[in-house]
């Protein structure tokens, strides 16, 4: 098993780009998630999902949006990006009735 | 000035003392409350979790406290070694059969040799 791949590992956008961030598990896990980690600060949660189809809004949902056609995938758009979404993203998943989550090894994204 | 948030809570101990890290929650509804290390440069790695009918868990050299009347979570890990060094971070459960978790900010642990 693979575990939990995101792709890329770094990333430099111009504001006002779009691009995907890809997140991959080989688990067969129902539950993916997406958290932004900022400088000094803890995971905060962007979108999750408890199933191929279904999706729902975390804590810091604007400017990205998900889809989640397959169980293994749960890619992450950034619409037009901005400055501010400068962070590290981590993808994470894990299986239905399992507490903790595994997460991958993150992208470092940069916006100038 | 700088940001506060910039600065993480830092606990430095000697090598081979025990640790204890602390943490406050918000929500009374959650119902399972959990700890992460993260080394620099990966992701969270999963350590142990708690219950919130419960009040003591204990792992391997590791030991989670739950005061659910003042919302206190701490983690305690015995003998510290170098290789504990990291931010460790605790996280509740807030949304139940969703496992959606909501995280701390962290306290990074330095052990001096």
């Amino acid at each position: 098993n693979a575990g939990v791949t995101q792709t890329p590992k770094f990333q430099v956008l111009k504001t006002g780009q779009s691009m995907t961030l890809q997140c991959a598990q080989d688990m067969n896990h129902e539950y993916m998630s997406w958290y932004r980690q900022d400088p000094g600060m803890g995971l905060r949660l962007i979108h999750y999902s408890v199933g191929a189809g279904i999706t729902d809004q975390g804590e810091v949902p604007n400017g990205y949006n998900v889809s989640r056609s397959t169980t293994e995938d749960f890619p992450l758009r950034l619409l037009s990006a901005a400055p501010s979404q400068t962070s590290v993203y981590f993808c994470a998943s894990s299986p239905q009735g399992v507490i903790g989550y595994t997460f991958g090894s993150g992208t470092r994204l940069t916006v100038v | 000035g700088e940001s506060v948030g910039l600065h993480l809570p830092t606990l430095s101990v000697q090598e081979g003392d025990n640790s204890i890290i602390n943490c406050a929650y918000s929500n009374s509804a959650s119902d399972y409350f959990i700890w992460y290390k993260q080394e620099s440069g990966k992701g969270p790695q999963f350590i142990i979790d708690i219950r919130s009918n419960m009040d003591k868990r204990q792992g391997q050299r590791v030991t989670v406290l739950l005061n659910k009347t003042v919302k206190h979570l701490s983690l305690q890990i015995a003998a510290t070694q170098p290789g504990d060094s990291a931010v460790y971070f605790c996280a509740e459960r807030a949304g139940g059969a969703t496992n959606k978790l909501i995280f701390g900010t962290g306290t990074l642990l330095a052990v001096q040799p």
